[in-house]
């Protein structure tokens, strides 16, 4: 079945610092999700990709989806303390999560 | 509206009983999903159901687990026979159509000992 794989699995950076996530898949997309997990919590909605090479961006944030839509990024610019947490990609009608990548900032 | 909620936020069960957790989704949307997450790991899609319609079960899903949606409102989430493998945290997320954002629950946490 569909798998979607997110790398890195663990990043820890100064704060300040950028930060990227890679969300595969080994099939075509028709959109894509990216949530949010702060410790304890559960995931939030962070936003959706449907377009071949498109690019969201939300402050901080910048969303990429590939020209295949088989893989996505996200990238942070200038971590904060608020940014850390672990970051989904989820592709297939939602019943497809990566194992997600956990963000830690060191202030 | 507050949002997705789930009941109980807690479970401690002896393995072999049976236990059920509700989800109560926000009420205008017709898509309620539930997953199980363990630690590390990102939400494994269990079900989901389109109003009262269970569309798709996971076929990694034992027997033991079974879910209702039986008014298209509320669900629950039964799991037959424990085990200590069960333990894990069960969310409830709920979406306007396919591809509305989801929203999840606080999650049901159970611990079976």
């Amino acid at each position: 079945g569909q798998q979607v794989m997110q790398i890195p699995q663990y990043q820890h950076v100064q704060e300040g610092e950028d930060f990227t996530t890679y969300c595969n898949s080994s099939t075509t997309l028709s959109n894509i999700q990216w949530y949010k997990q702060r410790p304890g919590g559960h995931p939030v909605f962070l936003i959706q990709l449907v377009k071949s090479g498109e690019v969201k961006k939300q402050k901080r944030l910048t969303f990429q989806f590939g020209e295949a839509k088989k893989n996505s990024s996200l990238h942070i610019t200038a971590t904060q303390t608020t940014d850390v947490g672990t970051y989904f990609c989820a592709g297939a009608g939602k019943s497809t999560f990566g194992d997600g990548t956990t963000l830690t900032v060191k202030p | 509206d507050t949002g997705v909620s789930q009941d109980p936020r807690h479970k401690i069960t002896k393995r072999g009983q049976n236990v059920t957790f509700r989800c109560d989704p926000i009420s205008e949307h017709n898509r309620l999903y539930w997953y199980r997450q363990t630690l590390g790991q990102g939400p494994e899609f269990l079900t989901y159901f389109q109003n009262e319609a269970q569309l798709e079960k996971s076929r990694l899903l034992s027997d033991r687990f079974s879910a209702e949606r039986p008014k298209g409102s509320f669900s629950t989430l039964e799991i037959q026979r424990t085990e200590q493998g069960d333990s894990a945290m069960y969310l409830c997320a709920s979406s306007l159509g396919d591809w509305g954002e989801a929203f999840f629950g606080q999650g049901t946490r159970l611990t079976v000992v």
